[in-house]
């Protein structure tokens, strides 16, 4: 069956601390993947995707993210995080951009000042 | 910047009303999404258009829910009756067709007393 798992419900991280938030997928194609993030109160925004080439693709907003297909992984990065990155964050995987995509649960960060 | 409007922000209605939720894609986008977000279920896709038609509306309870595209520049989404358990974000979002991100409107917040 074709899933998205996001381990962490909620991740508390200091600010200025590094970050990494999990994703892993079970996807019978080659998958296209994505990180979106969402504020409060708004819709999702598109932080980063990967289609092919480079396994370490960089983002908005200082973000990147590593694509391993040994291990079904998608996990997204960030060196130093802000008090501005505290939102929820979703992981998605699909055959291309704008067809239906299969979304992770989400995992909220909190940051500690 | 371009955005994807959606109207109203927020809807508070009694079971059993009807309620229209409308949504001004990108212009030139020739996709759209209708999502629902809640905690317990997360994203759900309701609905997915390309060039106005309807292509995938499995996850919609057919016999309250109805999606349309009178134009390329509106997608409207009708609950009726509506019930409590419809208490919910309701997201659209808009794209092209290819290697481009989904763009999120900032939700109707439905809540059905």
């Amino acid at each position: 069956a074709q899933s998205v798992t996001q381990p962490d419900i909620h991740i508390t991280v200091s600010e200025g601390a590094s970050l990494e938030l999990r994703c892993n997928y079970s996807y019978g194609a080659t998958p296209y993947l994505f990180w979106y993030v969402q504020s409060p109160g708004q819709g999702l925004q598109l932080l980063l995707k990967y289609f092919s080439g480079d396994t370490l693709v960089q983002g908005i907003k200082g973000f990147e993210a590593e694509f391993k297909r040994s291990q079904s992984s998608f996990n997204l990065r960030k060196p130093s995080v802000h008090w501005s990155d505290a939102a929820e964050y979703f992981c998605a995987v699909g055959e291309a951009s704008n067809y239906q995509l299969i979304w992770g649960a989400g995992t909220k960060l909190i940051i500690k000042p | 910047d371009a955005r994807v409007t959606q109207t109203p922000r927020h809807k508070v209605t009694e079971m059993g009303q009807e309620v229209t939720m409308r949504c001004q894609p990108i212009l030139g986008h020739n996709t759209v999404f209708w999502y629902r977000q809640t905690m317990m279920q997360g994203l759900e896709l309701l609905a997915y258009f390309r060039n106005r038609a309807p292509l995938d509306d499995s996850g919609m309870p057919k016999d309250r829910f109805s999606a349309e595209m009178p134009d390329a520049t509106l997608a409207t989404l009708k609950i009726q009756p509506s019930e409590p358990r419809d208490s919910a974000v309701y997201f659209c979002a808009s794209g092209l067709t290819g290697n481009s991100p989904l763009h999120f409107g900032n939700g109707t917040r439905l809540t059905v007393t």
